[in-house]
């Protein structure tokens, strides 16, 4: 069955930078796009961009571009998300999503469990 | 970008009543709409795709529909494990979430 499993928790300081990866299995890994979701405390869900698997190419949404770098190791089928210049309000749960459809866009049939990242100084 | 609004952000129903939640967008989207479930301390679990097609094994109860920039969430008779926040998300040419109805018992 279709599993992403998304790295620990992380605690980081104002400035700092974050790495969170989404090993995925059960499925061709480079034929669907993955996405990536953020969730802060008590809010709602906000899409933050997606990576090709295949090529490695990628777009980010337009309040996280300049920070957001996603990169992919297809040798073991893990999806990286690395936000940088954390401020507070990048406290949040952070979600990896595959896209169904093999198209870039569409619906999130599978997510992580997420990881918590928390920004504090 | 395309602006996803839900409303009512808030929904208290008495359980066995049925609910609807509304989702409208900024600009026609046609049927490009996925509807989610979210409890605490879970991540989001897909309803409906296309605007009306239910994931398998989804109760008979829930039922998406509309169309163009319209559309609804229904809940035929609320049992005790739908009270949650519910989202509705475009994937017209790009993709956003709306800000979510909290269905929560009356």
């Amino acid at each position: 069955q279709v599993q992403l499993v998304q790295s620990g928790a992380e605690g980081k300081k104002p400035g700092a930078s974050v790495k969170v990866s989404c090993k995925a299995s059960g499925y061709p890994f480079t034929d669907y796009y993955m996405h990536w979701v953020r969730q802060a405390p008590g809010q709602g869900l906000e899409w933050m961009g997606w990576i090709n698997t295949h090529t490695g190419v990628t777009l980010s949404a337009q309040p996280f571009q300049g920070r957001l770098t996603m990169t992919r190791d297809t040798s073991i089928s893990t999806a990286y998300m690395d936000l940088s210049s954390l401020k507070s309000d990048d406290t949040a749960m952070y979600y990896c999503a595959v896209a169904d459809r093999g198209y870039i866009y569409g619906w999130f049939h599978y997510w992580g469990q997420g990881t918590l990242v928390t920004v504090s100084s | 970008e395309i602006v996803m609004t839900q409303s009512p952000a808030t929904l208290s129903v008495f359980p066995g009543e049925r609910a609807s939640l509304s989702c409208r967008a900024s600009q026609s989207i046609s049927t490009n709409l996925a509807w989610y479930q979210q409890k605490p301390g879970q991540a989001p679990r897909l309803l409906i795709s296309d605007a009306s097609t239910r994931v398998a094994g989804l109760p008979a109860r829930f039922s998406g529909s509309g169309s163009g920039t319209e559309f609804t969430l229904t809940i035929s008779s609320l049992q005790s494990e739908d009270f949650a926040v519910y989202y509705c998300q475009h994937y017209h040419n790009s993709l956003t979430f709306g800000g979510g109805t909290k269905v929560e018992i009356k």
